[in-house]
């Protein structure tokens, strides 16, 4: 069965540390995205990539967010310094993209960050 | 850049049809898709149209009208597990960025 893997599935820390999200896309999808949710603010576009590359990071806070993906089974999503703002659900899909028929995302189940 | 807009909230009572409307601006378009999220969930994948039209599936049903950049999500029958978030997302040019709207709570009563 598969699916999109993320960890930690939740996360306590203070401000100022340093977080690190990870996610496990499914084997053979070439889309990758990080979105942000939080009450006021929906589904938010965080950053994605295609074949690893990637494509868009304009949703994040350059100055203490970045996105990776060291290879075609990992990308990973860290806030440094992170600050009470940035308490949210981060959650990670993947997809084939143009190559799938359906346009589907697959959702991990989320990592609830807490920044105290 | 790419926006949608959707009702925030959409309450129904049981057995009941309800549309839940989605209009889009992108600048590059390849389809739009219906998302379920139920509360402490993760978003699940409806429904994705990419040609003007309805699409069904079960219960649920999605249409599309490209020349007004306008799609809803029909639902049918409904139950009270249908309570939950709904949104609509534009996949559009840039390596298929996917956009999501704000979301739609529909409240379920009985």
């Amino acid at each position: 069965d598969a699916r999109v893997t993320q960890t930690p599935r939740d996360k306590v820390t203070e401000m100022g540390q340093e977080v690190t999200m990870r996610c496990q896309p499914i084997l053979g999808h070439n889309t990758v995205f990080w979105y942000r949710q939080t009450m006021m603010q929906g589904l938010e576009l965080l950053a994605y990539f295609r074949n690893r590359a990637p494509l868009d990071d304009s949703g994040m806070p350059k100055d203490r967010f970045s996105a990776e993906m060291p290879d075609a089974t990992l990308a990973t999503l860290k806030i440094q310094p992170s600050e009470p703002r940035d308490s949210a659900v981060y959650f990670c899909a993947s997809g084939l993209g143009l190559a799938g028929n359906t346009g589907e995302l697959f959702f991990g189940e989320g990592s609830r960050l807490t920044v105290l | 850049g790419q926006s949608l807009e959707q009702p925030s909230e959409v309450t129904a009572v049981e057995g009941a049809i309800v549309q839940i409307n989605c209009t889009y601006q992108t600048s590059g378009f390849y389809g739009l898709s219906w998302y379920q999220q139920h509360d402490g969930g993760a978003p699940t994948f409806l429904s994705y149209n990419a040609l003007d039209g309805l699409e069904e599936t079960g219960r649920f049903s999605s249409f599309l009208s490209r020349s007004d950049s306008y799609g809803y999500l029909l639902l049918q029958e409904l139950q009270m597990k249908d309570s939950a978030s709904y949104f609509c997302a534009v996949s559009g040019t840039g390596g298929f960025k996917t956009i999501f709207g704000a979301g739609t709570r529909l409240f379920v009563k009985a």
